[in-house]
């Protein structure tokens, strides 16, 4: 199995829903990484997971919660998001921290 | 910090012909500098890589080139063809504990039959 596998594709949530957005690799890769990106914008680096151990957060609002609970899967944990948090929220991972990275094909989120 | 500056925004040229996105960079201890392709509504999908110890690798049609003194690398894709057509990211990751990958604003590359 050589993919990132995320799901759901789309979601669309409202503003006092709580959600989550799950990822999935079977590469054996330790590190795993959160990305958000907006239309037309480059992926801009929420979280880092090292070793199932959250490495960097990127000053992300406490309203997004990320969980490794083994080294294969990853969460994103989704609670009263505002509109402008509509994006495509991508995963990736890679076997460490200072190897090529692979993205898994995103979850694009609205929040209405 | 890191960052990283991508030019041009768009580009378009003639099928067959050469494509060339150029970035650059701010940080000296930046190692490793990955390109990916990204297509409308799909992933960014890493296409080639280069580490700050080489100065050119290619791959079929395309390459890329580091100038470390410069602080700043290309893509080159040769033999355009319309499936080419997509959003370029260069990207750049230092050393350290940090280990961010940081992209560039992207280049939208179309390629004109």
């Amino acid at each position: 199995d050589t993919e990132v596998t995320q799901t759901p594709k789309h979601l669309v949530m409202g503003m006092t829903n709580k959600k989550s957005l799950k990822c999935e690799q079977h590469m054996g890769h330790r590190a795993m990484y959160w990305y958000k990106q907006k239309a037309k914008k480059p992926p801009e680096l929420m979280f880092v997971y090292s070793y199932e151990k959250l490495s960097i957060n990127e000053s992300v609002p406490s309203r997004f919660s990320p969980e490794c609970p083994n080294s294969s899967l990853l969460n994103l944990h989704l609670h009263a998001l505002q509109p402008e948090d509509s994006a495509l929220y991508l995963c990736a991972s890679s076997r460490f921290l200072n190897t090529e990275a692979f993205f898994g094909q995103g979850t694009r989120l609205t929040v209405v | 910090g890191e960052n990283v500056e991508q030019h041009p925004s768009t580009l378009s040229v003639q099928e067959g012909d050469s494509a060339v996105i150029k970035c650059t960079y701010s940080d000296s201890a930046s190692n490793y500098f990955p390109w990916y392709k990204q297509e409308l509504g799909k992933r960014p999908q890493l296409i080639i890589d280069i580490r700050s110890n080489v100065g050119e690798k290619k791959d079929q049609r395309i390459a890329v080139t580091l100038n470390k003194t410069a602080k700043h690398f290309s893509l080159h894709i040769t033999e355009t063809q319309p499936e080419d057509s997509a959003v370029y990211f260069c990207a750049i990751k230092g050393r350290g504990g940090a280990q961010k990958l940081v992209f560039g604003q992207g280049t939208r590359l179309t390629i004109n039959p």
